[in-house]
């Protein structure tokens, strides 16, 4: 079946601009991660959907940042007046979140800031 | 908070050679630990997974793993790599934290090269 995808597959942007990523989950996975993966810096926790309960947004860096899911399904993460700081790869997974707890990961999306 | 160190952020070894990748985690009553494996410009793939049962964990292209409570490790062990091993390799780690959201802390990654 269709796996994680996400778009942009890469993406230039200028700093200040806003930019948005989006990620369409396994359907049916009531679970959604978004991370942000820095050159030898493994996987930064960002932000976590779990069904309708409220976001676990204890891993967003600033309040650039914000996220959001709608109807349970795509989610897509917003960077304000973005940062030079900001250039990193922005990994989405999801999880069918039934005690099954494995994550599946999308291709991801290369951001640049210039 | 769950910490995971791997140790080694590279480990170059020769086709066919046995490799283990390693990785610690700090102590916690409940944890539930992977191993995923990245290829480049790719995402994460799940390699294998200890939830419970037995310790020994066989994954996927014949890696297998070991959970070690006392130790706090969880080291990939893989036989006989091949080339189209070489990849990253992240260990993960969830336990009860956050409100039981099982959300993992992942290893900074190890990059596995194997050469001819």
């Amino acid at each position: 079946g269709a796996g994680v995808s996400q778009s942009p597959s890469n993406k230039v942007t200028e700093k200040g601009k806003d930019v948005e990523l989006r990620c369409d989950p396994i359907s049916g996975h009531t679970a959604l991660y978004w991370y942000r993966q820095s050159l030898g810096q493994g996987l930064e926790f960002l932000i976590y959907f779990q069904g309708n309960s409220a976001p676990d947004k204890s891993g967003l860096p600033s309040d650039r940042f914000s996220a959001e899911r709608t109807g349970g399904s795509v989610s897509t993460l917003t960077i304000q007046r973005t940062q030079q700081e900001d250039s990193a790869v922005y990994l989405c997974a999801s999880s069918p979140g039934r005690g099954v707890y494995e994550q599946y990961f999308g291709p991801g999306t290369r951001l640049t800031v210039t | 908070a769950q910490s995971v160190t791997q140790l080694d952020s590279q480990v170059p070894v020769f086709e066919e050679a046995p490799v283990e990748l390693r990785c610690n985690y700090s102590s916690s009553v409940s944890v539930y630990l992977f191993w995923y494996v990245q290829y480049p410009n790719q995402g994460l793939q799940l390699l294998l997974k200890y939830l419970s049962g037995s310790t020994l964990v066989k994954g996927i292209n014949g890696f297998e793993a070991e959970f070690n409570k006392s130790q706090t490790s969880f080291h990939l062990r893989k036989p006989s790599v091949h080339i189209s091993d070489t990849a990253e390799y992240f260990c993960a780690v969830s336990d009860r934290g956050r409100g039981g959201s099982y959300i993992p802390t992942f290893g900074r990654g190890t990059s596995l090269i194997v050469h001819p």
